[in-house]
């Protein structure tokens, strides 16, 4: 079974300043996707960023980015210019690219990101 | 606007009442999903529905029920609420396909059982 680990719960960072947060997973399968949520305050869950394993480019989104590591099974988040907006709880998670009926999204605990001004 | 719409946002419960959390989407998805979230702990499944019809159970099912009462609509019922049932629920959605961006989620409901 695929497992995802978060081992930061609790970070900070200062207004404007990169922040980098930590992912790994464990999984025996060559294809998949990976994701990194934010949950504000709002409890909405938004999806940030996405990346397809067999894409060997690191995805980017405006001032969000990752670094993949397909043999270390790390996929890390950066936020650069970081914004007070972008206080909130950060979740990474996994997908099999294996389309069966038992498809669903395994998630990690959780990284609390705090923004200081 | 497209997206998966969840019913009550809030809800107090007694200890022994029940309650079902409504969950409705309009994206043509095949499978919906239900979890909880706690503190530390991440979200966890509840039950999953891969296709109208089915319904399966996840890591954290007792205490629950659920029923997919078409593709649009998936609810979860709690037949004799508990205190450690205090959570928030989300359903999701998703789509069977290569280009999928991940879950679609409902904005969650807190539920708080006293």
């Amino acid at each position: 079974a695929q497992t995802v680990t978060q081992s930061q719960p609790e970070m900070s960072v200062q207004e404007a300043e990169t922040v980098t947060l930590s992912c790994t997973y464990d999984t025996s399968e060559s294809d998949y996707y990976l994701f990194w949520y934010k949950q504000p305050p709002s409890r909405q869950m938004i999806l940030v960023i996405r990346q397809e394993a067999y894409k060997q480019q690191n995805a980017t989104e405006n001032r969000f980015s990752v670094n993949f590591q397909k043999a270390a099974k790390s996929f890390s988040l950066k936020i650069s210019d970081s914004q007070l907006g972008d206080a909130a709880m950060y979740f990474c998670a996994y997908r099999s690219a294996i389309i069966t009926s038992y498809d669903k999204v395994i998630f990690g605990p959780g990284t609390s990101l705090s923004v200081i001004p | 606007n497209a997206g998966v719409t969840q019913t009550p946002k809030f809800q107090v419960l007694k200890t022994g009442q029940s309650m079902t959390l409504q969950c409705a989407q309009d994206m043509n998805h095949n499978s919906m999903y239900w979890y909880r979230q706690d503190p530390g702990m991440g979200l966890r499944l509840i039950y999953y529905s891969a296709s109208e019809g089915t319904t399966d159970k996840g890591e954290v099912p007792n205490g629950y029920n659920v029923s997919r009462l078409n593709k649009r609509e998936f609810s979860l019922r709690l037949e004799s609420a508990a205190p450690s049932q205090t959570s928030v629920y989300f359903c999701a959605s998703l789509q069977w396909d290569w280009t999928e961006n991940g879950y679609t989620f409902g904005s969650g409901t807190r539920l708080t059982v006293v």
